[in-house]
Protein backbone atom coordinates (compact mmCIF):
# COMPACT_ATOMS: atom_id res chain seq x y z
CA UNK A 1 0.00 0.00 0.00
CA UNK A 2 1.22 3.55 -0.52
CA UNK A 3 1.82 5.15 2.60
CA UNK A 4 1.12 9.20 2.76
CA UNK A 5 2.60 10.69 5.68
CA UNK A 6 1.59 14.18 6.57
CA UNK A 7 3.49 17.42 8.12
CA UNK A 8 2.76 19.01 10.97
CA UNK A 9 0.21 16.75 12.96
CA UNK A 10 -0.93 20.33 13.69
CA UNK A 11 -0.33 23.53 13.16
CA UNK A 12 -1.48 26.93 14.93
CA UNK A 13 -1.75 30.15 12.51
CA UNK A 14 -3.14 33.83 13.36
CA UNK A 15 -5.71 34.72 11.36
CA UNK A 16 -5.22 36.57 7.63
CA UNK A 17 -2.06 34.16 7.91
CA UNK A 18 -0.55 31.14 5.78
CA UNK A 19 -0.84 27.67 6.80
CA UNK A 20 1.16 25.04 4.85
CA UNK A 21 0.42 21.70 5.08
CA UNK A 22 2.85 18.50 3.61
CA UNK A 23 1.95 15.17 2.46
CA UNK A 24 4.48 12.88 1.14
CA UNK A 25 3.81 9.46 -0.31
CA UNK A 26 5.80 6.50 -0.34
CA UNK A 27 5.67 5.97 -3.82
CA UNK A 28 4.99 8.66 -7.01
CA UNK A 29 1.33 9.19 -7.73
CA UNK A 30 2.11 10.88 -10.78
CA UNK A 31 0.45 8.96 -13.70
CA UNK A 32 2.77 9.21 -16.56
CA UNK A 33 0.09 8.36 -19.15
CA UNK A 34 -1.79 11.76 -18.70
CA UNK A 35 1.12 13.25 -16.96
CA UNK A 36 -1.58 13.91 -13.56
CA UNK A 37 -1.30 13.06 -9.59
CA UNK A 38 -4.02 10.74 -8.42
CA UNK A 39 -3.81 13.52 -5.21
CA UNK A 40 -6.78 15.00 -3.27
CA UNK A 41 -7.12 16.98 -0.62
CA UNK A 42 -10.42 16.82 2.12
CA UNK A 43 -11.13 19.21 5.26
CA UNK A 44 -13.05 17.82 7.99
CA UNK A 45 -14.69 20.09 10.65
CA UNK A 46 -15.44 18.57 13.63
CA UNK A 47 -18.20 16.60 13.95
CA UNK A 48 -18.57 16.68 9.94
CA UNK A 49 -18.07 14.57 7.08
CA UNK A 50 -14.79 14.91 5.14
CA UNK A 51 -15.46 17.63 2.04
CA UNK A 52 -13.28 17.23 -1.17
CA UNK A 53 -11.24 20.70 -1.33
CA UNK A 54 -8.53 19.95 -4.24
CA UNK A 55 -7.59 17.17 -6.78
CA UNK A 56 -5.08 15.72 -9.01
CA UNK A 57 -3.12 18.04 -6.75
CA UNK A 58 -3.92 21.31 -7.41
CA UNK A 59 -7.64 21.24 -9.00
CA UNK A 60 -10.11 22.99 -6.67
CA UNK A 61 -13.74 21.42 -6.25
CA UNK A 62 -16.40 23.53 -7.09
CA UNK A 63 -16.99 25.83 -4.54
CA UNK A 64 -13.87 26.35 -2.43
CA UNK A 65 -12.35 29.71 -1.98
CA UNK A 66 -9.21 30.51 -3.67
CA UNK A 67 -7.13 30.69 -0.84
CA UNK A 68 -7.22 27.23 -1.15
CA UNK A 69 -4.30 25.88 -3.54
CA UNK A 70 -2.74 22.51 -4.13
CA UNK A 71 1.06 22.30 -5.31
CA UNK A 72 3.72 19.28 -6.02
CA UNK A 73 4.26 16.41 -8.32
CA UNK A 74 5.41 12.86 -7.67
CA UNK A 75 5.73 12.50 -4.19
CA UNK A 76 5.75 15.67 -2.65
CA UNK A 77 2.88 18.37 -2.10
CA UNK A 78 1.46 21.08 -0.47
CA UNK A 79 -1.79 22.19 0.88
CA UNK A 80 -1.58 25.72 1.50
CA UNK A 81 -4.42 28.58 2.90
CA UNK A 82 -3.13 32.08 2.63
CA UNK A 83 -5.12 34.55 4.55
CA UNK A 84 -6.40 31.78 6.80
CA UNK A 85 -10.33 32.41 8.11
CA UNK A 86 -11.89 31.26 11.15
CA UNK A 87 -14.44 28.43 9.30
CA UNK A 88 -11.19 27.28 8.53
CA UNK A 89 -10.07 25.46 11.18
CA UNK A 90 -10.68 21.90 10.70
CA UNK A 91 -8.27 18.39 10.20
CA UNK A 92 -6.89 18.21 6.73
CA UNK A 93 -6.35 14.98 4.94
CA UNK A 94 -4.31 14.24 1.68
CA UNK A 95 -5.06 11.11 0.08
CA UNK A 96 -3.75 9.44 -2.76
CA UNK A 97 -6.20 7.57 -5.66
CA UNK A 98 -3.77 5.98 -8.09
CA UNK A 99 -3.79 2.62 -6.49
CA UNK A 100 -5.82 0.75 -4.66
CA UNK A 101 -5.86 0.82 -1.96
CA UNK A 102 -7.06 4.71 -1.79
CA UNK A 103 -5.06 5.83 1.08
CA UNK A 104 -5.03 9.01 3.60
CA UNK A 105 -2.73 11.07 5.21
CA UNK A 106 -3.19 10.94 8.96
CA UNK A 107 -4.47 14.20 8.93
CA UNK A 108 -3.03 17.95 10.03
CA UNK A 109 -4.82 19.74 12.68
CA UNK A 110 -5.28 23.70 11.97
CA UNK A 111 -6.06 25.98 14.91
CA UNK A 112 -5.92 30.08 15.18
CA UNK A 113 -3.39 31.21 17.25
CA UNK B 1 -29.21 18.12 -4.69
CA UNK B 2 -26.67 14.92 -3.87
CA UNK B 3 -27.45 13.27 -0.57
CA UNK B 4 -26.18 10.22 1.04
CA UNK B 5 -27.71 8.81 4.61
CA UNK B 6 -26.65 6.15 6.10
CA UNK B 7 -28.27 4.08 9.14
CA UNK B 8 -28.20 0.65 10.90
CA UNK B 9 -25.24 1.18 13.05
CA UNK B 10 -25.21 0.77 16.89
CA UNK B 11 -23.45 -1.46 19.57
CA UNK B 12 -22.35 -4.75 18.56
CA UNK B 13 -20.84 -7.73 20.58
CA UNK B 14 -17.34 -9.14 19.22
CA UNK B 15 -18.05 -11.99 16.78
CA UNK B 16 -21.41 -10.36 16.06
CA UNK B 17 -22.69 -8.81 13.02
CA UNK B 18 -24.40 -5.25 11.73
CA UNK B 19 -25.61 -4.71 8.16
CA UNK B 20 -24.97 -0.60 7.36
CA UNK B 21 -27.79 0.72 5.00
CA UNK B 22 -26.86 4.13 2.47
CA UNK B 23 -29.24 5.94 0.72
CA UNK B 24 -28.47 7.86 -2.28
CA UNK B 25 -30.61 10.87 -3.56
CA UNK B 26 -29.55 13.55 -6.06
CA UNK B 27 -27.71 11.79 -9.05
CA UNK B 28 -27.53 8.73 -10.94
CA UNK B 29 -26.77 5.80 -8.51
CA UNK B 30 -26.15 3.59 -10.93
CA UNK B 31 -23.48 5.57 -12.69
CA UNK B 32 -21.40 5.50 -9.90
CA UNK B 33 -18.71 3.67 -7.77
CA UNK B 34 -19.48 3.54 -3.98
CA UNK B 35 -17.07 3.31 -1.13
CA UNK B 36 -16.68 2.92 2.72
CA UNK B 37 -14.67 4.48 4.64
CA UNK B 38 -14.55 4.39 8.52
CA UNK B 39 -12.83 6.58 11.02
CA UNK B 40 -12.45 5.41 14.50
CA UNK B 41 -12.72 7.26 17.33
CA UNK B 42 -10.07 10.33 17.16
CA UNK B 43 -7.94 9.00 14.48
CA UNK B 44 -8.11 9.21 10.55
CA UNK B 45 -10.04 8.05 7.55
CA UNK B 46 -9.28 4.46 6.29
CA UNK B 47 -10.60 3.21 2.97
CA UNK B 48 -13.00 -0.03 3.66
CA UNK B 49 -14.43 -1.29 0.49
CA UNK B 50 -15.94 -0.33 -2.83
CA UNK B 51 -18.56 -1.30 -5.25
CA UNK B 52 -18.69 -0.84 -9.34
CA UNK B 53 -22.03 0.56 -10.48
CA UNK B 54 -23.64 -2.45 -11.74
CA UNK B 55 -22.58 -4.38 -8.34
CA UNK B 56 -20.36 -6.81 -10.48
CA UNK B 57 -16.90 -5.92 -8.94
CA UNK B 58 -16.39 -5.63 -5.25
CA UNK B 59 -12.58 -4.91 -3.51
CA UNK B 60 -11.95 -4.60 0.44
CA UNK B 61 -9.59 -3.17 2.44
CA UNK B 62 -7.21 -6.51 3.87
CA UNK B 63 -8.63 -5.51 7.70
CA UNK B 64 -12.07 -6.64 6.60
CA UNK B 65 -11.68 -9.12 3.58
CA UNK B 66 -13.54 -12.02 4.63
CA UNK B 67 -15.72 -10.04 6.86
CA UNK B 68 -17.24 -7.58 5.39
CA UNK B 69 -19.34 -7.61 1.89
CA UNK B 70 -20.45 -4.77 0.00
CA UNK B 71 -23.56 -5.22 -2.12
CA UNK B 72 -25.56 -2.39 -3.80
CA UNK B 73 -29.70 -2.34 -5.09
CA UNK B 74 -29.63 0.02 -7.71
CA UNK B 75 -33.33 -0.20 -8.28
CA UNK B 76 -33.45 1.50 -4.41
CA UNK B 77 -30.57 3.69 -4.72
CA UNK B 78 -29.28 2.06 -1.77
CA UNK B 79 -25.51 0.54 -0.62
CA UNK B 80 -25.16 -1.94 1.99
CA UNK B 81 -22.18 -2.99 4.18
CA UNK B 82 -22.32 -6.35 5.67
CA UNK B 83 -20.36 -6.82 8.47
CA UNK B 84 -19.75 -9.95 10.62
CA UNK B 85 -17.38 -11.47 12.77
CA UNK B 86 -17.29 -7.79 14.10
CA UNK B 87 -14.09 -6.90 16.54
CA UNK B 88 -13.60 -3.96 19.07
CA UNK B 89 -11.16 -2.64 16.63
CA UNK B 90 -14.08 -2.21 13.91
CA UNK B 91 -15.68 0.67 16.17
CA UNK B 92 -15.69 3.50 13.98
CA UNK B 93 -18.38 5.95 12.09
CA UNK B 94 -18.59 4.66 8.83
CA UNK B 95 -18.99 7.04 5.74
CA UNK B 96 -20.96 6.21 2.75
CA UNK B 97 -18.77 7.93 -0.12
CA UNK B 98 -19.74 8.51 -3.70
CA UNK B 99 -17.02 7.83 -6.52
CA UNK B 100 -16.75 10.88 -8.12
CA UNK B 101 -14.80 10.95 -12.02
CA UNK B 102 -11.60 11.58 -10.04
CA UNK B 103 -11.88 10.12 -6.12
CA UNK B 104 -14.42 10.76 -3.15
CA UNK B 105 -16.48 13.64 -3.90
CA UNK B 106 -19.50 13.27 -1.50
CA UNK B 107 -19.62 12.05 1.91
CA UNK B 108 -22.72 11.14 3.90
CA UNK B 109 -22.91 12.04 7.56
CA UNK B 110 -22.02 8.58 8.83
CA UNK B 111 -22.86 5.83 11.31
CA UNK B 112 -21.07 5.20 14.57
CA UNK B 113 -20.93 1.35 15.01
CA UNK B 114 -19.57 0.46 18.44
CA UNK B 115 -18.54 -3.55 19.11
CA UNK B 116 -18.02 -3.98 22.42
CA UNK B 117 -18.75 -6.66 25.32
Amino acid sequence: DIVMTQSPDSLAVSLGERATINCKSTQSVLYSSNNKNYLAWYQQKPGQPPKLLIYWASTRESGVPDRFSGSGSGTDFTLTITSLQAEDVAVYYCQQYYATPPTFGQGTKVEIK
Amino acid sequence: EVQLVESGGGLAQPGGSLRLSCAASGFSFSSHWMHWVRQAPGKGLVWVSRINGAGASTIYADSVKGRFTISRDNAKNTVYLQMNSLRTEDTAVYFCVRGGVVTFDYWGQGSLVTVSS
